[in-house]
């Protein structure tokens, strides 16, 4: 199952910042979070992807906690492109068979 | 930019017959997976294979289930004989190393029983 706990749903207005919240307060040392979204039944997508320090690429932020038991990905401009679910993941980074374990994840819907 | 490509986009099957899930996985990769999503439910993981091996399975991944590299390029998915609740949307995916890495996902295959 997944060790990930994600609020269901949020709202964001279009061009503001779009902060997602995940607790993972049982992750492992070995344990890194991704984050992958879901565009209306498409296939998932990764986005980005951290173990203790913040991480940032062209699509977002990753931000974790000192005690990495949580974290949050903030998208910094969002758009009505970005509506779709998003999912957080911990992941071994020993898991030789590579499996994602998704959770429910949270639903954003960007309003203009 | 390469992309994992899935056929059929949607396949329509009575109870009972075989289907076969067609996948194009990017071509460097390495690594490729089968998940599944029923309507409405969370991404499922089916299989994950390498070096022609499957190397891991769920649960769901029953006998019914196979998977097949035929050749260098297609990555199958058979269901020997489906059910009602293999109507689902099917999900290929691929990466190119194991560890630290993303997956690409297809755009699926939506599998409808009837």
């Amino acid at each position: 199952d997944a060790k990930t706990t994600q609020p269901p749903s949020m709202d964001c207005a279009e061009g503001r910042a779009a902060n997602l919240p995940c607790n993972h307060s049982t992750i492992s040392g070995n344990e890194y979070v991704y984050w992958y979204r879901q565009i209306h039944s498409q296939g998932p997508q990764y986005i980005i992807h951290g173990l203790k320090n913040n991480e940032t690429n062209e699509m977002a932020s990753l931000i974790i906690t000192e005690d990495r038991k949580s974290s949050t990905l903030i998208l910094p401009h969002a758009t009505l492109r970005d509506t779709a679910v998003y999912y957080c993941i911990v992941r071994d980074h020993y898991n030789q068979g590579g499996k994602l374990i998704f959770g429910q994840g949270t639903e954003l819907s960007v309003k203009p | 930019e390469p992309e994992v490509t899935q056929t059929p986009s949607h396949q329509v099957t009575q109870m009972g017959q075989e289907v076969i899930l067609r996948c194009v996985p990017i071509s460097n990769h390495l690594y490729f997976y089968w998940y599944r999503q029923i309507l409405g439910q969370k991404v499922e993981f089916l299989v994950s294979f390498y070096n022609n091996e499957i190397s891991e399975k769920s649960e769901i991944f029953d006998d019914q289930f196979s998977v097949e590299r035929p050749d260098g390029s297609n990555f199958t998915l058979k269901i020997r004989s489906t059910k009602l609740e293999d109507s689902a949307m099917y999900f290929c995916a691929s990466s190119d190393r194991v560890g630290l890495y993303e997956q690409y996902f297809g755009p699926g295959t939506r599998l409808t029983v009837t």
